[in-house]
């Protein structure tokens, strides 16, 4: 079981250059989210596609474009590289569940992608 | 816009010990509540949540948190604590009918020492 396949798993950048962070995930979910975590502030919520088709803002959008390729892949980039952007980033997705069971409001979670920005 | 605060950042206690750490949510409308726990080097994964029903939630390795609406809390407990349980533990929140975009604390670290 793959789950979420998160690329590359580290990346070194120069400020100004730009990269693409790439996200599939195979359980057929609907909803996909791009996070960042950083020491002290644990995770905020990038972008996120609550269904293929859309993306809507989270709350570090700034510096940062997504596009929801197809239902399996969720992908984030970064056009201009800044320091600030140095993070480890996390992809998830969720299942739409029309009822509350043990799935419900669940993310799984990718492994993580750790970028430096030089 | 809901948000949650984590008012530990550290947790040290010894093995055996009980523990709790504590989470406050503030939103206008009705929430979902989890716990998610990060292992050294490895992704978040969940340890339990509450969605609807009875108040007091448990995961499968002894952690319990009880949703108190009143005041906005959903802190996490255990009676006795192990080496293993050492890792991040991040609450988060959602809102009902808001999209599932959950928003998660800044997280605590509990470490748990010999």
């Amino acid at each position: 079981n793959a789950g979420v396949t998160q690329t590359p798993k580290f990346q070194v950048l120069k400020t100004g250059q730009s990269m693409t962070l790439q996200c599939a995930q195979d359980m057929n979910h609907n909803s996909m989210y791009w996070y960042r975590q950083d020491p002290g502030m644990g995770l905020r919520l990038i972008y996120y596609s609550a269904s293929e088709g859309t993306t809507d803002k989270g709350e570090v959008p700034n510096g940062y474009n997504v596009s929801r390729l197809n239902k399996r892949e969720f992908s984030l980039r970064l056009e201009s590289a800044a320091p600030s952007q140095t993070s480890v980033y996390f992809c998830a997705s969720m299942p739409v569940l029309l009822s509350l069971g043990s799935g419900a409001n669940v993310l799984t979670f990718g492994a993580g992608s750790r970028l430096t920005v030089l | 816009a809901q948000s949650v605060t984590q008012l530990d950042s550290q947790v040290p206690v010894f093995e055996e010990a009980p523990v709790e750490l504590r989470c406050n949510y503030s939103s206008s409308v009705s929430v979902y509540l989890f716990w998610y726990v990060q292992y050294p080097n490895q992704g978040l994964q969940l340890l339990l949540k509450y969605l609807s029903g009875s108040t007091l939630v448990e995961s499968i390795n002894g952690f319990e948190a009880e949703f108190n609406k009143s005041q906005t809390s959903f802190h996490l407990r255990k009676p006795s604590v192990h080496i293993s349980d050492t890792a991040e533990y991040f609450c988060a929140v959602s809102e009902v009918g808001g999209y599932n975009k959950l928003i998660f604390g800044a997280g605590t670290r509990l470490a748990v020492h010999p």
